[in-house]
């Protein structure tokens, strides 16, 4: 069975620019969560997809950060315009249900993103 | 709210021998899950194993192994005869069971470096 894919691997950019990750969860999975890891700390949630709604986006910076899951599948995540804070691994998961059954997180390799 | 706390920033151990790994949680809920994710170099988070609040036996997973004390919120990972694959940083992590939609998120504790030397 094919992992969660997300690419890019890594991007670079400068403050005040855009820039978009796309993940692919696992076939069949109906829960998608786009996690946020700074240098130093555990992953934090970003926000989470059931199918193509949006369960929780409570720790979202929406004045810069923006998530869409078109047709329940594939999920992209923008920053637009980036800080330096924003230098981070950013990490996709899906799981193939949610909320109270025993369901496994899987995760992709992660977007390594530098703002200079 | 809930907190997963790893005062452990790094561990080492050597090739063969046993390690623990230290995590401790404050909720107010009575029901949730506990788990412990390895997270190699490449970056991809694996999951090690898994414990369900309201078992009181702790759970195994072949070389890894917790010691789940629920009234002290603690949950420690114990890596017996240690592989040099085992070299990762290790999460905590903490997820309500409640059935709700916006509960299901995991909380992560900061994660302990693990090296193993030969």
């Amino acid at each position: 069975e094919a992992g969660v894919a997300q690419s890019p691997r890594y991007k670079i950019i400068e403050k005040r620019q855009s820039v978009a990750f796309w993940c692919n969860p696992i076939s069949g999975h109906a829960t998608l969560y786009w996690y946020q890891q700074i240098l130093g700390q555990g992953p934090k949630l970003l926000i989470q997809f059931q199918n193509n709604g949006v369960v929780d986006d409570s720790q979202l910076p929406k004045d810069r950060f923006s998530a869409e899951r078109l047709k329940g599948v594939d999920s992209t995540l923008k920053i637009q315009p980036a800080k330096l804070e924003d230098s981070a691994v950013y990490l996709c998961a899906s799981s193939l249900l949610w909320a109270g059954a025993q369901e496994t997180q899987y995760f992709g390799p992660g977007t390594r993103l530098l703002v200079l | 709210a809930q907190t997963v706390t790893q005062s452990q920033p790094e561990m080492s151990v050597q090739e063969a021998e046993t390690v623990t790994l230290s995590c401790t949680y404050d909720t107010s809920e009575s029901d949730y899950y506990l788990f412990w994710y390895k997270q190699p170099p490449s970056r991809q988070m694996i999951l090690v194993i898994r414990q369900e609040a309201y078992k009181q036996q702790n759970a195994t997973e072949n070389r890894f192994s917790v010691n789940f004390q629920k009234a002290a919120k603690s949950f420690s990972l114990k890596i017996s005869d240690s592989q040099l694959g085992d070299a990762a940083m290790y999460f905590c992590a903490y997820r309500s069971a409640r059935v709700l939609p916006n509960t299901d998120k995991l909380i992560f504790g900061t994660g302990t470096r693990l090296q193993v030397f030969p």
